[in-house]
């Protein structure tokens, strides 16, 4: 069994500040673990994922995650907000093993917004 | 190369009527997977299909949903006497082989019951 939390529903950042999301998960096999983004009325876009590779996953726009086994996270960092980055964003499991259950957990999502 | 295609983009029916929502994966991908967003809630698993067979449908409901990849043409999400809990987002996302490859998401269909 496999499942994401995203304590924070809503997170407000000024533009130009530092910005986490933070993302607990909980799974039986050693997961992968993505973050993708849904900007308002628009599918979802991979920013990062992580297979078990480097702890540290760098993805587009300037983000990254860093895996941490012990504390079962994998949140989600920028060093500085854009406007653009408003958005909604989830955090993903899936199991890394090869099989019949491929199908992504995902978290309630955290709405990110951005003040000028 | 195109990505993740779905249609319509918008589908409103009246409670009792049929839907029937169109993904074509990206070009080589024969992996396609299919979820529903509530409102203000994240994604869930629906189904896992390849072409002509469904690999894991456990997430779909007993009763009125139906899905299928056929050899040709697109995947269809087929909903039978749409309620109005069946408003929702319904995603499409596609991927090369199964387990752990990264699954890419279309546009989604936005289906409004009335």
């Amino acid at each position: 069994a496999q499942s994401v939390t995203q304590l924070d529903s809503h997170v407000s950042v000024s533009e130009g500040t530092p910005v986490l999301l933070r993302c607990n998960y909980s799974s039986s096999y050693s997961p992968s673990l993505f973050w993708y983004v849904q900007h308002p009325n628009k599918g979802l876009q991979l920013l990062l994922k992580y297979t078990s590779a480097a702890t540290l996953v760098k993805g587009i726009n300037g983000f990254e995650a860093e895996f941490k086994k012990s504390e079962t996270s994998f949140h989600l960092t920028k060093p500085s907000a854009h406007m653009s980055d408003a958005a909604e964003y989830f955090c993903v499991v899936s199991p890394s093993i090869t099989g019949a259950n491929s199908k992504l957990t995902f978290g309630k999502g955290i709405t990110l917004s951005v003040r000028p | 190369n195109a990505g993740v295609m779905q249609n319509p983009r918008h589908l409103v029916r009246r409670r009792g009527q049929e839907a029937r929502l169109r993904c074509s994966p990206m070009k080589g991908h024969s992996h396609v997977y299919w979820y529903r967003q509530l409102p203000e809630e994240g994604l869930k698993f629906m189904v896992y299909l390849q072409k002509e067979n469904i690999i894991d449908e456990s997430g779909m409901p007993k009763e009125r949903f139906s899905a299928e990849f056929p050899k040709e043409g697109p995947s269809i999400l087929r909903i039978q006497q749409v309620v109005r809990g069946d408003s929702a987002a319904y995603f499409c996302a596609s991927s090369p082989r199964r387990a752990a490859d990264t699954q890419y998401f279309g546009p989604g269909t936005r289906l409004t019951v009335l």
